[in-house]
């Protein structure tokens, strides 16, 4: 199976700041999600991400303020841009690994 | 998109066995139903999958009647460590959809 590692683990980051988080897999894979999970809520998807093409993003979510990096099959960036209270959230990395998909531990974000 | 329902919650008790189950009405053809398992302040991780009829793996079986509206998780003889929210997913690859969840707690 695929096992994921996110950076950094958790943040608190200033209002109008930019944080962007690292998700590292130990195997090349074509598909990577990023994920978003508020306090007590289920996941949401925030874009799909495959190497060489750009992100496709979800319905509520803009490449502005969620600027997604692909550089190559075994890493992906995301980054929250000018944050604000409501972007307080867990961020995971997910993956697609022959048929299973596989989440990384999240990042633990608040936005003060 | 098929959307899913499930219970919100439910309670059970050491050694027994708890089944959850989802509706998702809207399946489509090429629609397979994962299950996954969620901790606090964990990733969600994969439990089991299936197209059709009963799947069984060391953790866990899933139920699937012949019309796929429905899948049933069944979770053998639960523990505390149990205690979790479980998410039915119904789609494929590329197109994955987490519904509210269902949070099990397991009681002594």
């Amino acid at each position: 199976s695929a096992v994921i590692s996110q950076k950094p683990s958790r943040d608190i980051c200033q209002r109008g700041t930019s944080l962007t988080i690292q998700c590292q897999v130990d195997s090349q894979v074509t598909m990577m999600f990023w994920y978003r999970q508020q306090p007590g809520q289920s996941l949401t998807l925030i874009a799909t991400a495959n190497q060489g093409s750009e992100a496709t993003y979800e319905s509520g979510f803009v490449i502005d303020k969620f600027p997604i990096s692909r550089p190559n099959l075994t890493f992906s960036t995301l980054t929250v841009s000018n944050m604000s209270p409501e972007d307080s959230s867990i961020y995971l990395c997910s993956v697609e690994d022959r048929n299973e998909q596989y989440f990384g531990p999240g990042t633990r974000l608040t936005v003060t | 998109l098929a959307k899913t329902t499930q219970p919100i919650s439910m309670d059970s008790y050491e050694g027994q066995e708890v089944n959850i189950t989802c509706s998702h009405n809207n399946i489509a053809t090429n629609d397979y139903i994962t299950w996954y398992q969620q901790f606090p302040s964990q990733g969600p991780r994969f439990i089991i999958q299936g197209y059709k009829t009963k799947v069984t793996n060391e953790v866990a079986s899933l139920f699937i009647p012949a019309d796929r509206k429905s899948s049933t998780l069944s979770l053998p003889r639960v523990s505390l460590s149990d205690t979790a929210v479980y998410y039915c997913l119904v789609g494929d690859s590329d197109d994955m959809r987490f519904g509210a969840g269902t949070r099990l707690t397991v009681k002594p």
